[in-house]
């Protein structure tokens, strides 16, 4: 059975800090790869994605993928109090079809 | 665009009865999903539509759960009867399907209660 592993957490940083989740995944043969961010009581919301080996910004927001180890990371840069939420990692089944796997997510609690 | 519309947002139900969760999904999205999600499991997969077609159902977790899609704008997930480990948030996504990839785009959830 396809996995994705994150550290449930909860991850405590000071504002302004960077803060830096990780996820591993099982399937070598994963191509695509996101990060949601989910507020309590809210719906997961897509901050990024990522295909390729590298790094991949966006604002304050940096995705790394390494696929050689199948590990994912974001990292949060500036950290804020309204960046406290739980971040799930994701990974496309390439098996065919079109279904996504959720990790059980990272709950971050950014300090003010 | 609206987004992602599900109802009810919230449902509080007995054991043994029947619960209808909807949804509407974003106009022009081809793909739809229906995922459950609790504090045990995460979020988990139940079922997927490709053009109103289920596609993959193999998370129903058992013959309770149905869904269908009788058009591109309208979704169901029935449970039938409902039970106490049914108690979750349902969420509702779906997304254009494009490039392959698969970016989804959730709606606010449908948060049942069994007692």
């Amino acid at each position: 059975q396809k996995e994705v592993e994150q550290n449930s957490g909860p991850l405590s940083v000071p504002e302004g800090a960077i803060a830096s989740l990780n996820c591993t995944y099982s399937d070598r043969g994963s191509q695509s790869f996101f990060w949601y961010r989910q507020y309590s009581g809210k719906s997961p919301e897509l901050i990024m994605s990522i295909y390729s080996n590298g790094d991949k910004e966006d604002g304050r927001f940096t995705a790394q993928l390494n696929k050689a180890s199948q590990y994912v990371s974001l990292l949060i840069r500036d950290s804020q109090p309204s960046d406290s939420a739980t971040y799930l990692c994701a990974v496309k089944d390439e098996t065919g079809g079109f279904k996504t796997i959720f990790g059980a997510g990272t709950r971050l609690f950014v300090k003010a | 665009d609206a987004g992602v519309i599900q109802s009810p947002r919230h449902e509080v139900t007995e054991m043994g009865q029947e619960v209808t969760l909807r949804c509407k999904p974003i106009s022009g999205h081809d793909y739809l999903f229906w995922y459950r999600q609790t504090m045990m499991r995460g979020l988990e997969l139940l079922i997927y539509f490709n053009n109103n077609v289920p596609i993959d159902d193999s998370g129903m977790p058992e013959d309770r759960f149905s869904a269908k899609m009788p058009n591109a704008s309208f979704s169901t997930l029935k449970i039938q009867p409902s039970e106490p480990r049914d108690s979750a948030v349902y969420f509702c996504a779906s997304s254009p399907g494009n490039s392959g990839a698969n970016v989804l785009t959730f709606g606010a959830g449908s948060r049942l209660t069994v007692l």
